[in-house]
């Protein structure tokens, strides 16, 4: 099915350890983001990437760095994990404008740092 | 400030109630879209309705419209018959025309009573 694949689901580092969340989307979107959910906070923008080969800071960047593989692939990594990182990762993607139907995104990583 | 704001971080609604969930936005765009997206308890992101800014008419998705008042810059989710399958977060969502990033609320829970 199209959409935004996104692995791994569950994780689960130690302080000061280093990961890779992978995001992939099949649907030809030029745009792709990273979003975090913490409760009462909402979905915060970490970075996006507006198009292949371009790369931007979110309202929440540090402690995160992106890579705009390809057009269908927008990796989030953490070098060194925090417990303030404990969150919920999303990856979205979309199409360029105000309409439709916005973003789509992936089913979500939820991330546990000891 | 605040791009969108949410006023209500809890909502209960008897089982075949209509249910209104409140969304102010603050741009200063002429052009945009507004987004409501439905997160179970499962976790992931779906997609409800659109409404763009120059569309006079309010947008229904079934069960679900937007309750569009410009001039207010409000963009109510109204979801009509409820049902226990609606128990979940919604989140209201913006994306200005000059910008990329789409800006989401803190979210409102929902629970529908039987």
């Amino acid at each position: 099915n199209a959409g935004v694949t996104q692995t791994p689901k569950f994780q689960v580092l130690k302080t000061g350890q280093s990961m890779t969340l992978q995001c992939a989307q099949d649907m030809n979107h030029n745009s792709m983001y990273w979003y975090r959910q913490d409760p009462g906070m909402g979905l915060r923008l970490i970075y996006y990437s507006a198009s292949e080969g371009t790369t931007d800071k979110g309202e929440v960047p540090n402690g995160y760095n992106v890579s705009r593989l390809n057009k269908r692939e927008f990796s989030l990594r953490l070098e060194s994990a925090a417990p303030s990182q404990t969150s919920v990762y999303f990856c979205a993607s979309s199409e360029a404008g105000t309409g439709g139907r916005g973003y789509t995104f992936g089913s979500g990583t939820r991330l546990t740092v000891v | 400030a605040q791009k969108i704001t949410q006023t209500q971080p809890g909502m209960f609604v008897q089982e075949k109630e209509a249910v209104t969930l409140d969304c102010t936005y603050d741009t200063s765009d002429q052009s945009y879209g507004l987004f409501w997206y439905k997160q179970p308890s499962s976790g992931e992101m779906i997609f409800l309705i659109y409404q763009g800014s120059y569309d006079e008419q309010n947008a229904t998705e079934g069960r679900y419209s937007l309750n569009f008042q410009k001039a207010r810059k409000s963009a109510n989710l109204v979801i009509s018959a409820s049902q226990l399958g609606d128990s979940a977060m919604y989140f209201c969502a913006m994306r200005e025309s000059h910008g990329n990033q789409f800006y989401f609320g803190t979210g409102t829970s929902l629970t529908v009573i039987p």
